[in-house]
């Protein structure tokens, strides 16, 4: 089966500053990355997708690059405010609509 | 819509009591998935259905565990009996199926402590 890793598992950025997270996947049928976001309490909810025919995607202050041949994918965050800290999960999907999970980036953004 | 819908929002039970856990998914969402996740795991996919059919419950740790989705807009998540280890949150989610529908929407989540 499909396996995501995550790096790094914590990262504390100034406000104003960007945010990096990082991601692997183990199966080359993967074609859909998504990034979730979940904040303290609350359900993860879908913040960018990207799929594999296409290398960056950005939205406002997010994007996210894919590389397919390396099979990696990684979130940048420019700009970071308060409401930016949050647990970030990168996920991996083909076909079958089934989502392999990162373990999870804590964000803290400083004041 | 009122996005997913789980029941309940928590639940504190003895070891050794049945838990059910219910969701209705999204009208329209052809794909209903279950998830649980810990600190020490994350989350992880438990069982998904598309079209009310398990599809893999690959992930459903034990025989304890058991899910149903008898309609379209409603399922069950079912642990008998339960332990302490099952305490999790455990997150329902749905997926419409076509292009460019590949987003889940998760639910609020049931916060599970089995004492």
């Amino acid at each position: 089966g499909e396996n995501v890793e995550q790096h790094p598992s914590t990262l504390s950025v100034q406000e104003g500053d960007s945010a990096v997270i990082k991601c692997t996947y183990s199966d080359s049928a993967s074609n859909y990355f998504p990034w979730y976001k979940q904040e303290l309490g609350k359900r993860p909810q879908l913040i960018i997708d990207i799929r594999s025919n296409v290398g960056e995607k950005k939205d406002q202050r997010i994007a996210v690059t894919l590389n397919k041949t390396a099979k990696h994918f990684s979130l940048h965050i420019t700009e970071t405010q308060p409401e930016d800290s949050a647990v970030y999960f990168c996920a991996a999907c083909s076909n079958d609509y089934k989502l392999s999970f990162g373990a999870g980036t804590t964000v803290t953004v400083r004041a | 819509d009122a996005g997913v819908i789980q029941s309940p929002r928590h639940e504190v039970t003895e070891m050794g009591q049945e838990v059910t856990l219910r969701c209705k998914p999204i009208s329209g969402h052809d794909y209903l998935f279950w998830y649980r996740q810990t600190m020490m795991r994350g989350l992880e996919l438990l069982i998904y259905f598309n079209n009310n059919v398990p599809i893999d419950d690959s992930g459903m740790p034990e025989d304890r565990f058991s899910a149903k989705m008898p309609n379209a807009s409603f399922s069950t998540l079912k642990i008998q009996p339960s332990e302490p280890r099952d305490s999790a949150v455990y997150f329902c989610a749905s997926n419409p199926t076509g292009v460019g529908s590949r987003e889940q929407f998760f639910g609020p989540g049931t916060r599970l402590t089995v004492l």
